[in-house]
């Protein structure tokens, strides 16, 4: 089972900054939290991923609460194109290999 | 960066026939492989972790004789869907994952879409 929660859907203006908040209280001291999106019909594409500091890349930013309980991704200036549905995804581990179990999403809509 | 191939992209087959889908890595070595399925309106649902050389781990409710996973090499594993009936009709996506830079990536094929009729 997905360890994170997510809202189902949200709303952004365009240029403006989307906060994509992400619940995973059960997460365990050495599990990553990865952030994917999923446009329409398409494979996922990676965004970022982090264990417990702060991450930035060109795409966008991870904020990791001190606790790890939660996180936050943000898109610095949301374009249409950031239209899709955004997983948060702790890697869970397993001897076969660490695997992504993804849960539900959340689809954000970027408005003009 | 790393690419990862899956082929075809849409197949469409009869009920009772099989379909492979094949997924190469292709920059890179994926010493791991994993196959999803993705319903209509639905995330994305992990089948199994396949690795190089050995057999492949389903997760619970998969049935490994319906759905063979063959990892003979580090760039390429494959999915076939034996005895497709309707309801195996579905997105099939394929994940690679690699150590790059000292941090471990996942790249993802942009998918299969199998209609069984």
């Amino acid at each position: 089972d997905a360890k994170t929660t997510q809202p189902p859907s949200m709303d952004c203006a365009e240029g403006r900054a989307a906060n994509l908040p992400c619940n995973h209280s059960t997460i365990s001291g050495n599990e990553y939290v990865y952030w994917y999106r999923q446009i329409h019909s398409q494979g996922p594409q990676y965004i970022i991923h982090g264990l417990k500091n702060n991450e930035t890349n060109e795409m966008a930013s991870l904020i990791i609460t001190e606790d790890r309980k939660s996180s936050t991704l943000i898109l610095p200036h949301a374009t249409l194109r950031d239209t899709a549905v955004y997983y948060c995804i702790v890697r869970v581990a397993s001897e076969y290999g660490n695997k992504l179990v993804f849960g539900a999403g959340t689809i954000l809509r970027v408005k003009s | 960066g790393a690419v990862v191939s899956q082929h075809p992209s849409w197949v469409i087959c009869k009920s009772g026939t099989s379909v492979k889908i094949e997924c190469r890595s292709l920059d890179f070595q994926a010493t791991t492989m994993f196959w999803y399925r993705q319903f209509p309106k639905q995330s994305l649902m992990l089948m199994a972790t396949s690795n190089e050389g050995s057999k492949a781990t389903y997760e619970q409710g998969v049935e490994k004789d319906k759905f063979l996973i063959n990892h003979a090499s580090l760039t390429l594993s494959t999915l076939t869907v034996t005895s497709a009936h309707p309801e195996d009709s579905s997105f099939y996506i394929c994940s690679a994952g690699t150590l790059r830079q000292g941090r471990y990536g996942y790249t993802f094929g942009s998918g299969t879409r199998l209609t069984v009729v």
